[in-house]
């Protein structure tokens, strides 16, 4: 198995546009779960998602950021519009089941001008 | 309030020594305890994790982590650091109970000197 897909890499953008950030789980994992890391706030989790339902979004900062995970093989998370202070490595991770460890993505790192 | 500490941002470890990486935790009932790694620009990896059953949990790479209810602790440890063992380490705990959100220690950043 490939692992957790992200993409893009790297997202340079300036002030007030949209970011889509998109992730593959790992095929059969039924989790799968949006963090932000940065320096100052550590690793934070921002949404997750069980069979593409999304269960807890109380991590979500604003409502300028959003998630959906359509089919089980996709998820996005989208920030509009975006601001400074997003900038940080997002990450996503995918789990089989609740009591299983998580696996993450290579992370998007984000900038924002 | 449930939390993980990681009570060292920074750990020096001259190469062949052992290591200890320390976390604490603090939540209601039976915890599940996890430790993953992060080398640069990479996404975490999952190390080992204890549910239930022996304290002494072997994970990845060497590294095994004591789980000690009384002291509320799950350290993680290596008998002979390598300096590719460089890299952050980061604990985790799930408490009973909760809506599955892991809770995340700070993280602790381990230096292997030649």
């Amino acid at each position: 198995d490939a692992g957790v897909i992200q993409s893009p890499r790297h997202e340079v953008t300036e002030m007030g546009q949209e970011v889509t950030l998109r992730c593959k789980p790992i095929s059969g994992h039924d989790y799968l779960f949006w963090y932000r890391q940065t320096m100052m706030r550590g690793l934070e989790l921002l949404i997750y998602f069980n069979n593409n339902v999304p269960i807890d979004d109380s991590g979500m900062p604003e409502d300028r950021f959003s998630a959906k995970m359509p089919n089980a093989s996709f998820s996005t998370l989208k920030i509009q519009p975006s601001e400074p202070r997003d900038s940080a490595v997002y990450f996503c991770a995918s789990s089989p089941g609740r009591y299983n460890e998580q696996f993450f993505g290579p992370g998007t790192r984000l900038t924002v001008l | 309030a449930q939390s993980v500490a990681q009570p060292e941002d920074q750990v020096n470890v001259a190469e062949g020594n052992p290591l200890t990486v320390k976390c604490t935790y603090s939540v209601s009932g039976n915890p599940y305890l996890f430790w993953y790694v992060q080398y640069p620009n990479r996404g975490l990896q999952f190390l080992l994790k204890y549910i239930t059953g022996d304290n002494l949990v072997k994970g990845s790479y060497g590294f095994e982590a004591e789980f000690n209810k009384s002291q509320t602790s799950f350290h993680l440890k290596k008998p002979s650091a390598l300096v590719s063992d460089s890299a952050l380490y980061f604990c985790a705990v799930r408490a009973p109970g909760s809506n599955y959100q892991l809770i995340w220690g700070a993280g602790t950043k381990l230096i292997i000197k030649p």
